[in-house]
């Protein structure tokens, strides 16, 4: 039961262009949620959280977006930079899951083009 | 500034053989996770400890894996007899407490191949 999903395994995009990555849950118990950025052969680096009491969240060029409605969020890299070639990870928590573990999507890797 | 270290890099074993994977939390961090992350998937919660004690192990698989955070020295995760399914990258993070920080710090991870 893949309760965290994001549907689009690679993106490309054009340096200088907003990258938009997405990322559906199913559960509604969860309160918190995080993007990571993962280099190959490098663990994670934490890169934006947002809280379900918020629905917008910015950090320089990274904005998140969620909407609990649709149990959607959304992570906005503008401008894109070929530095951002990374796979990104959403990640949940909160409910039965409780506040240290988190549920991980399976992750996109974006190409950002020179 | 030394942050999550964890050793070796990349293990190979071959099928029956036991693995040993080593995590050093970053210093002042009592609170160490391991999450396997297998080919082509996200990672997946195995184990939570803090020193010397064992909080939530309720992702990990019920035999032939263990693992411990002892009073001195790293956070083991130990494989016994290890089969070609263990074959994934084991990531190991730590926190300085319980509860929601800006995530954990996750180590470079050890990537398990078993032959």
């Amino acid at each position: 039961d893949q309760q965290v999903k994001q549907n689009s395994p690679s993106l490309s995009v054009q340096e200088g262009r907003i990258s938009i990555l997405n990322c559906d849950y199913t559960n509604s118990m969860f309160d918190y949620f995080l993007w990571y950025k993962k280099y190959p052969a490098e663990g994670p680096t934490f890169l934006i959280s947002i809280s379900s009491i918020k629905d917008k969240n910015e950090d320089g060029r990274f904005t998140v977006f969620l909407n609990k409605s649709a149990k959607h969020l959304s992570l906005h890299i503008v401008p894109s930079q070929p530095g951002d070639s990374a796979v990104y990870f959403c990640a949940a928590n909160g409910g039965a899951s409780g506040t240290y573990k988190y549920i991980f999507g399976t992750g996109t890797r974006l190409k950002v083009l020179a | 500034n030394a942050g999550v270290m964890q050793n070796p890099r990349h293990l190979v074993r071959r099928r029956g053989q036991e693995a040993r994977l080593r995590c050093s939390p970053m210093k002042g961090h009592s609170h160490v996770y391991w999450y396997r992350q297998l080919p082509e998937e996200g990672l997946k919660f195995m184990v939570y400890l803090q020193k010397e004690n064992i909080i939530d192990e309720s992702g990990m698989p019920k035999e032939r894996f263990s693992a411990e955070f002892p009073k001195e020295g790293p956070s083991i995760l130990r494989i016994q007899q290890v089969v070609r399914g263990d074959s994934a990258a084991y990531f190991c993070a730590s926190s300085p407490a319980q509860g929601r920080t800006e995530g954990y710090t996750f180590g470079s991870g050890t990537r398990l191949t078993v032959v």
